[in-house]
């Protein structure tokens, strides 16, 4: 089945700890991006990715950091995390052939105490 | 960045009525897609459609790219159909960078 996987799903952590969430792709699509959704804001992009060891800051990059060694994984790292990067975090990907039609995880619920 | 305004902001339905949903964008666009966010958390994709009318069972849309604006057509609503309907666009710069709205929450009630 064709998908994007995240994980873990949902997080309590404390403030500084670092934590990775993981995100991986089964379809070979080349662009991967990371979005946060908060209420009353609708889905904003942290990172996002063009293809393997291309990544570029989208509206939301502080706090954050992202790598792309292989094309299936995109994982979003949080060095420090802070109370205000308590959020629920998508992951998605798509093909670069045609249109860019997002394919998204299922969600990853993070909240920083 | 291209600003996406989406209205209504809230919407209560009953059970088989239609609705429309709105959104704007303020640049040219050459990506269009609506997502409808289930009361899960799910996002799936519903319609890619930077320009003309698409269709799929109960839903359509209509994007009039020269007047900046796209329509989502939800008739015979059913509860299954309540959730956050977004709106995303992405500019002609080609940078594959979509941007949402806020969003149009819909409640269909039995």
């Amino acid at each position: 089945e064709a998908q994007v996987t995240q994980n873990p799903r949902y997080l309590i952590t404390v403030t500084g700890k670092k934590l990775t969430v993981t995100c991986s792709q089964n379809m070979n699509h080349e662009y991967m991006s990371w979005y946060r959704q908060d209420p009353g804001l609708g889905l904003r992009q942290i990172y996002y990715s063009m293809n393997v060891e291309v990544t570029d800051k989208g509206d939301v990059p502080e706090g954050y950091k992202v790598s792309r060694k292989e094309k299936r994984n995109f994982p979003l790292i949080l060095e420090s995390p802070s109370p205000n990067q308590t959020s629920l975090y998508f992951c998605a990907s798509s093909s670069r052939v045609g249109a860019n039609v997002l394919t998204f995880g299922a969600g990853s619920r993070l909240t920083v105490l | 960045g291209i600003q996406v305004e989406q209205s209504p902001p809230d919407l209560i339905l009953q059970e088989g009525a239609n609705s429309t949903l709105r959104c704007n964008f303020s640049d040219s666009v050459n990506n269009l897609q609506w997502f409808h966010q289930n009361p899960w958390g799910q996002l799936i994709n519903l319609f890619y459609i930077p320009s003309g009318t698409k269709q799929n069972g109960r839903l359509s849309a209509t994007t009039v790219a020269t007047e900046r604006y796209s329509l989502l057509y939800i008739s015979s609503s059913q509860t299954t159909d309540s959730g956050v309907y977004f709106c995303a666009v992405e500019g002609i710069s080609g940078d594959y960078k979509l941007s949402f709205g806020a969003g149009t929450t819909v409640t269909v009630r039995a």
